[in-house]
């Protein structure tokens, strides 16, 4: 049964880099897509990109210009950059498993708050 | 503002039948795609519910459906029971993002 497990800083300051890392257990990144999406403090879900294991990307046009998402075949994982971050960023934020046929999200990890504070 | 729109509260007493819906447009729902419905207890990642074509994940009772038209959505949960108490997420592709867009989500209260 596949499992995703994430970790990553969970209290930035302003102008930081957040960066978060999504490990797939039981399974494989090849063969799929990958995502990143965020929710602010009692609000709803916000969609930040996606990345095949071919390293192809698409990314939310409103973060794009500070996004970066990569995989990593070798040890079986899929990482979130998110450069110059503000308090407006803070968020938990979710890696999971979409399915291209359909495009729906199968899995989700548990979840990561980020907190961005001075 | 979500690009899905969904109706912040909805509430029914157990064993009744409830309908969540979602708008969206013709670069979304109206286009054609898939809408995929997520359920979303407190302080826990959301958890696929339906997707596309009244689909359910193992585990998902049948008191769960979805349907589409036109430009929106809808989930139906019949029989509703009080751990049915939750946040529901409606979601699809839209061409305007070149990805995912979803809804401002539905609290569902079980009276």
């Amino acid at each position: 049964q596949v499992r995703l497990h994430q970790w990553g800083a969970g209290l930035l300051k302003p102008s930081e880099t957040l960066s978060l890392t999504c490990a797939v257990y039981g399974g494989s990144v090849s063969g799929y897509y990958w995502s990143w999406i965020r929710q602010a403090p009692g609000k709803g879900l916000e969609w930040i990109g996606e990345i095949n294991h071919g390293g192809n990307t698409n990314y939310n046009p409103s973060l794009k210009s500070r996004v970066t998402l990569s995989v990593g075949t070798a040890n079986n994982h899929f990482s979130l950059r998110l450069t110059s971050v503000t308090a407006a960023d803070t968020a938990v934020y979710y890696c999971a498993s979409l399915v291209s046929v359909g495009y729906y999200f199968d899995l989700w990890a548990q979840g990561t708050l980020v907190t961005v504070s001075s | 503002q979500s690009v899905l729109t969904q109706p912040p509260s909805v509430s029914g007493a157990p064993g009744q039948r409830v309908t969540l819906s979602c708008t969206g447009s013709t670069s979304n729902i109206g286009a054609g795609y898939d809408v995929h419905w997520y359920r979303q207890l407190p302080g826990t990642a959301p958890k696929l519910l339906v997707y596309g074509h009244n689909n359910r994940p193992s585990g998902v009772p049948d008191r769960f459906s979805g349907s589409k038209s036109a430009t929106s959505a809808s989930l139906v949960i019949s029989g509703l029971q009080a751990e049915d108490e939750a946040d529901y997420y409606c979601h699809s592709y839209d061409n305007n993002m070149s990805g995912s867009v979803f809804g401002g989500g539905t609290k569902l209260t079980v009276l």
